[in-house]
């Protein structure tokens, strides 16, 4: 079981490009979200899914998209990259309950110049 | 105002101290309240959830809940090296726990020196 995978690790980007985070998960949980996490600001989710083809938005969603057309992947898409989006990014998932248990990823760290 | 705030740190301590890290919350709507340890370069890994207000104890770890002061804390007994990390408290009303929808604090970050 890999887990939680997500790439890219690392990536810069000139403000206005778009680019992809892929995130991928084996252990066939229902539910999966994003998150990022800045300094002194704590994770803050972006967006999150239910299930395939469901998804909402979070606390902070503006200038992101996601899909769910698999249980197992949950790309998060920047339409036109900004220097406020420089974060690193946490994709995770759950199996659902009410132990808050989520399984997150190693994280991707995103820079924009 | 932020929902949920945590003292940031940095907090730096000799080995076998206790340690005290604490949230304090406003919407009343918590339900459910987790500790996250996340390691340098890595991602949040579930530490402790409880659910009442009151105390929950596994090993060196206790988490308190005081819900009528909207007030949580995790205690840390004979700390270690490998207990460096940063520590962030996350609640949830029952729904958003189910999906993963969690609201964090800031995380503080710890040092246990030798």
């Amino acid at each position: 079981n890999a887990g939680v995978t997500q790439t890219p690790k690392f990536q810069v980007l000139k403000t206005g490009q778009s680019m992809t985070l892929q995130c991928a998960q084996d252990m066939n949980h229902e539910y999966m979200s994003w998150y990022r996490q800045d300094p002194g600001m704590g994770l803050r989710l972006i967006h999150y899914s239910v299930g395939a083809g469901i998804t909402d938005q979070g606390e902070v969603p503006n200038g992101y998209n996601v899909s769910r057309s698999t249980t197992e992947d949950f790309p998060l898409r920047l339409l036109s990259a900004a220097p406020s989006q420089t974060s690193v990014y946490f994709c995770a998932s759950t199996p659902g309950g009410l132990t808050g248990e989520l399984f997150f990823g190693e994280g991707s760290r995103l820079t924009v110049l | 105002q932020k929902e949920v705030e945590q003292d940031p740190g940095p907090l730096s301590v000799p080995e076998g101290a206790i340690v005290s890290l604490n949230c304090t919350y406003s919407n009343s709507a918590f339900q459910y309240f987790m500790w996250y340890r996340q390691y340098s370069r890595k991602g949040p890994e579930l530490l402790m959830y409880t659910y009442s207000s009151g105390n929950k104890e596994d090993g060196r770890f206790t988490a308190q809940v005081d819900k009528s002061s909207k007030y949580i804390s995790l205690f840390i007994r004979d700390s270690q090296p490998s207990d460096s990390a940063t520590y962030l408290c996350a609640m949830s009303h029952a729904g958003g726990t189910s999906y993963g929808k969690l609201t964090f604090g800031q995380g503080t970050i710890l040092t246990v020196h030798p």
